[in-house]
């Protein structure tokens, strides 16, 4: 079974500049999760899709911040501009959704963004 | 906002010791799960625990939950310097469907 996929590994960018990262979930996986992790500290959830639909996104900083999930499936993150503080990991996870309960997430490599 | 806070922040332990790591929540809970990372690398789940679990073994790991005091521990019995890595709890708090994970536990495992 394929694993997430995320593309670019590393982005390097000048503050001020706009940046994508695109993630492909386990076929089948209705939920899809966005989440940002700064160095030394755990994973902070920016969106959450269940299906094309989102789920919860109160913590993604809309000004400059955007997700999408096309037809259920891929999602694509975009920053714009970038800030300093963006500088982070930016990871992609999706799971089974049952019922009304999450279960196991199944997490990508991640894409480390550096911002100058 | 982190839900699960982790204790301790960092742990330092030969190889062949035990390793125990707790994680502390503020809500009611569906489950609770642990994770693993690796320097550099994506999050590897290791066990979940549901609310009408109190423990819960996987090879060398054991996990516990206690619902009234909401916190959960996680025991690694007879380390390897292989588990040299970053462990992290993550909640999927009742009535809600995001999973929230804490700032988690560095562990270093000395040969």
């Amino acid at each position: 079974e394929a694993g997430v996929a995320q593309s670019p590994r590393y982005k390097i960018i000048e503050k001020r500049q706009s940046v994508a990262f695109w993630c492909n979930p386990i076929s089948g996986h209705a939920t899809l999760y966005w989440y940002q992790q700064i160095l030394g500290q755990g994973p902070k959830l920016l969106i959450q899709f269940q299906n094309n639909g989102v789920v919860d996104d109160s913590q993604l900083p809309k000004d400059r911040f955007s997700a999408e999930r096309l037809k259920g499936v891929d999602s694509t993150l975009k920053i714009q501009p970038a800030k300093l503080e963006d500088s982070a990991v930016y990871l992609c996870a999706s799971s089974i959704l049952r019922g009304a309960v999450t279960g196991e997430l199944f997490f990508g490599e991640g894409s480390r963004l550096t911002v100058l | 906002s982190q839900q699960g806070e982790e204790d301790p922040q960092a742990l330092s332990i030969q190889e062949g010791e035990n390793a125990t790591m707790n994680c502390s929540y503020k809500t009611s809970i569906n489950n609770l799960q642990w994770y693993r990372q690796n320097s550099g690398r994506g999050l590897v789940h290791l066990i979940l625990i549901r609310s009408n679990e109190r423990e819960k073994h996987s090879g060398r790991l054991r996990v516990t939950l206690d619902t009234s005091k909401k916190s959960s521990s996680l025991l690694i019995t007879a380390s390897r310097a292989a588990d040299t890595a970053s462990y992290f709890c993550a909640t999927d708090a009742r009535g809600g469907f995001k999973t929230i994970f804490g700032a988690g536990t560095r562990l270093f495992v000395k040969a």
